[in-house]
């Protein structure tokens, strides 16, 4: 059974490019979580989705960083014009989905390391 | 969102020592606790679910105290193996069942 996958594992932009973090959870669960990791930091979340729906974008920031997750293919998170500051670990999680406490468990890719210059 | 504190340590123990973290939260409705395990920035894995009535894995013991709202974990028989940053993690029972961490207790263990 794959895990969850995530691509690229690094990734490395220029300050005002735009990057695509790309997540594909483990077979079955239908629930995706973004969390982003700053150096020194903890995790910090971002945003929850189901297929084709945003459930929480309440850790998300407000201007150029945007999530979805089609019906078809992997879950992207975009963030638009980097700055150096958005440098950090992006890790996506899935899980079952709700309803008892399993569905509350999370399953982790790799991560993304994104390096702005 | 609610907040999730842990001590970032690090604690630093010889082999075969006990060592115990609490992790405590400020919403007295969460509803789900976990302890996960992240090795050098790493991606998190899931060490351990926290229930009321408490659980063992083999050296680790995970308790949860409602009153005092906190969390912890003990670790028995401290391995080199188990040196890692130990993330507690708690989901509200409100909104949209959040997972959230705290930062992280770093454990080192030395021969």
């Amino acid at each position: 059974n794959a895990g969850v996958m995530q691509n690229p594992r690094h990734l490395v932009r220029r300050r005002g490019q735009e990057a695509r973090l790309r997540c594909s959870p483990m077979k079955g669960h239908s629930h995706v979580y973004w969390y982003r990791q700053l150096p020194e930091e903890g995790l910090k979340f971002m945003v929850y989705l189901q297929k084709e729906n945003i459930i929480d974008e309440s850790g998300m920031p407000k201007e150029r960083f945007s999530a979805e997750f089609p019906k078809e293919g992997p879950s992207i998170l975009r963030i638009q014009q980097v700055v150096r500051g958005d440098s950090a670990a992006y890790f996506c999680a899935s899980s079952p989905g709700i309803g008892g406490r399993s569905g509350e468990k999370l399953f982790f890719g790799s991560g993304t390391q994104l390096s702005v210059l | 969102r609610k907040e999730v504190e842990q001590d970032p340590g690090p604690f630093n123990v010889p082999e075969g020592a006990t060592v115990a973290f609490n992790c405590t939260y400020s919403n007295s409705a969460s509803q789900s606790f976990f302890w996960y395990r992240q090795d050098c920035r790493k991606e998190p894995k899931l060490l351990m679910s926290v229930y009321s009535s408490g659980n063992e894995d083999g050296r680790f013991t995970a308790q949860l105290n409602r009153a005092s709202q906190y969390i912890s974990l003990l670790i028995r028989d401290s391995k080199l193996s188990d040196s890692a940053t130990y993330l507690c993690v708690v989901t509200d029972s409100g909104g949209s069942y959040i997972p959230t961490f705290g930062r992280g207790t770093s454990l080192i263990v030395h021969p």
